[in-house]
């Protein structure tokens, strides 16, 4: 199994509500990140966990929460948002937290905030 | 702090072209450089990467990149494109006592006319 899976697909939610975005790996990888793109625009890093250990955070709005339940999961609580933040939400996986690894990346989960 | 620069936002070739993206960076030390490629509606996918080694590396789909120390530089080459090579093209790097945070260029659309 090669993959990176991100539910859900598609996400609404108005300002005052709160979600999370989850994302699953089963490739025995031990670093998974959040990345933000906006349209035409490259990936931007949000988060980096390794060894299910918050191990970057890019100055990244309180608004958004990560969790690394386990080395499969990782999740983003999102709270409070604002329409800036509608963008598509991806998830990467790597086989290790150093520089040495190639990154997988899952399709995406794409925010609208209203 | 590391960047990267993709020159051309906008590649327009004719099917059986050859093809070829500039990129480049800006960091001192040890680097690890990747190629993904972005197909309309779908995810993020590696297209090759460089670690060590043979400064020419070949990756899938018949597209090769060249490693140039002394020009900062990781091109993307093609012999001839397909329609089907229509796609956003990000060059990425990572340092390696960066902890894994992989750094976009602003990417390269490429049309391909049948």
């Amino acid at each position: 199994d090669t993959e990176v899976t991100q539910t859900p697909k598609h996400l609404v939610m108005g300002m005052t509500n709160k979600k999370s975005l989850k994302c699953e790996q089963h490739m025995g990888h031990r670093a998974m990140y959040w990345y933000k793109q906006k349209a035409k625009k490259p990936p931007e890093l949000m988060f980096v966990y390794s060894y299910e250990k918050l191990s970057i955070n890019e100055s990244v709005p309180s608004r958004f929460s990560p969790e690394c339940p386990n080395s499969s999961l990782l999740n983003l609580h999102l709270h409070a948002l604002q329409p800036e933040d509608s963008a598509l939400y991806l998830c990467a996986s790597s086989p290790g937290g150093g520089g040495t690894y190639e990154q997988y990346f899952g399709p995406g989960t794409r925010l609208t905030v209203t | 702090a590391q960047s990267v620069s993709q020159h051309n936002h906008h590649v327009i070739l004719s099917e059986a072209a050859s093809l070829e993206l500039g990129c480049n960076y800006s960091y001192g030390g040890t680097v690890n450089l990747f190629w993904y490629v972005q197909y309309p509606g779908q995810h993020l996918q590696l297209l090759l990467k460089y670690f060590s080694g043979d400064p020419l590396v070949k990756g899938i789909k018949g597209f090769e990149a060249e490693f140039i120390k002394s020009k900062f530089s990781f091109n993307l080459r093609k012999p001839s494109v397909q329609w089907s090579d229509t796609a956003e093209y990000f060059c990425a790097v990572n340092a390696n006592n960066q902890g894994g945070k992989l750094i976009f260029g602003q990417g390269t659309e490429l049309s391909v006319k049948p």
